[in-house]
């Protein structure tokens, strides 16, 4: 099995911060890695996928990096609406593992 | 526009099997690459992926879980279903189902609004 390790667990951060967000799998995953987003009582909504691709509707100032087995989610500027939880997946093979998941709170 | 809704029971007890339903539009499952997928997440906790079927009927389960795990198809309906035997009060979750883009690599990039399963007496 693939493992997926997220740091940190929760960041506190301000409106206008720049916030990185990693993850690490526990082998390589070339770069098939996705991230999304979960606001509490909602389906987590996808990000970005294949490490780098901005989904259509996503705010620029979210951007993805990394290959192998290291990655980052960066926020440019934070906004109030980008306060929530944030989960990386990889889908190197026909199956899925998330991360544990990084709460981003205000701080 | 893709669209998934999971349905199933609210609550079940200790030791019964759960089967849960996914009805979606906009897809077909017999297209070339086509998959759904399964994703529970406890209260408070992390998602979990469970189980994916694909258009050719191939399907993929979570090491964990997979002796206890049955996902079927039925393209003329629609629909994906799962069954999780032996259910726990460890299996009360918020079950997902999920749309897996072919054209992104395999991605999950659309998801039902997720059904809650209570597991109690």
């Amino acid at each position: 099995d693939i493992q997926m390790t997220q740091s940190p667990s929760t960041l506190p951060a301000s409106v206008g911060d720049r916030v990185t967000i990693t993850c690490r799998a526990s082998q390589s995953i070339s770069s098939w890695l996705a991230w999304y987003q979960q606001k509490p009582g909602k389906a987590p909504n996808l990000l970005i996928y294949k490490a780098s691709i901005l989904q259509r509707g996503v705010p620029s100032r979210f951007s993805g990096s990394g290959s192998g087995t290291e990655f980052t989610l960066t926020i440019s500027s934070l906004q109030p609406d980008d306060f929530a939880t944030y989960y990386c997946q990889q889908y190197n093979t026909y199956s899925y593992t998330f991360g544990q998941g990084t709460k981003l709170e205000i701080k | 526009q893709i669209t998934l809704k999971e349905s199933g029971p609210t609550l079940v007890k200790p030791t019964q099997t759960l089967t849960l339903t996914c009805t979606f539009s906009g897809f077909s499952l017999s297209t070339n690459g086509v998959g759904v997928g399964w994703i529970r997440q406890p209260p408070g906790k992390a998602l979990e992926w469970l189980a994916v079927i694909f258009w050719d009927d191939d399907k993929r389960y979570s090491p964990s879980l997979k002796n206890r795990l049955t996902i079927t198809k039925d393209t003329s309906r629609n629909q994906v279903v799962l069954t999780m035997t032996n259910m726990e009060a460890v299996d009360t979750a918020t079950y997902y189902c999920a749309h897996r883009k072919t054209a992104a690599g395999g991605v999950l990039d659309t998801w039902g609004q997720g059904a809650l399963v209570t597991v109690s007496s």
